[in-house]
């Protein structure tokens, strides 16, 4: 079966430029997460979204994130205009979720292989 | 608020000897609780996952954890230990009262030499 699917691998961009990052979770999940991974803060989560609908974006850093679902099978995430401080490695995540406005917790989060991003 | 802490950057250990990658966590309610592993270049994988029940949790790969609500802990663990089990290692927590997703500890290196 396929995974999580991201899409580019990697990205190296100069400062000021648009970045779209993108995901295709597991057929049948409804709940897709989008998490960011540096040394020095760890693994936070951005904003995840349940039923194509976001839960909650509290993690999202500033106005120049964007994420979007329109569709089951599609999220991205945008960084407009990037900074060199967004550089990090971003992950989707994808698990199926029995609530209309919560992810199940009994329900393991499956991670694709991240979007190596550097800006210039 | 919830939190949850990994008190080891890194973990040494030869092959062969027991493993525990410590976590300790902070929630109001009970807690779900959760280890995912990482390998280079790559995400996150579920390893295992305590809810409610037995205090001692299986998983992937011949690992388990122990939840010990006293001590406020769910340490990773293996009997034996295999090179190929390094890699860094996530602890995570939800409390189903908070409505929110996951928190994951900074990660722990668990370095197995041969």
């Amino acid at each position: 079966d396929a995974g999580v699917i991201q899409s580019p691998r990697h990205e190296v961009t100069e400062m000021g430029q648009e970045v779209t990052l993108r995901c295709k979770p597991i057929s049948g999940h409804n709940s897709l997460f989008w998490y960011r991974q540096t040394m020095m803060r760890g693994l936070e989560l951005l904003i995840y979204f349940n039923n194509n609908v976001p839960i909650d974006d509290s993690g999202m850093p500033e106005d120049r994130f964007s994420a979007k679902m329109p569709n089951a099978s599609f999220s991205t995430l945008k960084i407009q205009p990037s900074e060199p401080r967004d550089s990090a490695v971003y992950f989707c995540a994808s698990s199926l979720s029995q609530g209309a406005a919560s992810w199940s917790p009994n329900q393991p989060q499956h991670f694709g292989d991240g979007t190596r991003l550097s800006i210039l | 608020a919830q939190s949850v802490a990994q008190p080891e950057d890194q973990v040494n250990v030869a092959e062969g000897n027991p493993l525990t990658v410590k976590c300790t966590y902070s929630v109001s309610g009970n807690p779900y609780l959760f280890w995912y592993v990482q390998y280079p270049n790559r995400g996150l994988q579920f390893l295992l996952k305590y809810i409610t029940g037995d205090n001692l949790v299986k998983g992937s790969y011949g690992f388990e954890a122990e939840f010990n609500k006293s001590q406020t802990s769910f340490h990773l663990k293996k009997p034996s230990a295999l090179v190929s089990d390094s890699a860094l290692y996530f602890c995570a927590v939800r409390d189903p009262q908070a409505g929110t997703a996951l928190i994951f500890g900074k990660g722990t290196t668990l370095s197995v030499s041969s």
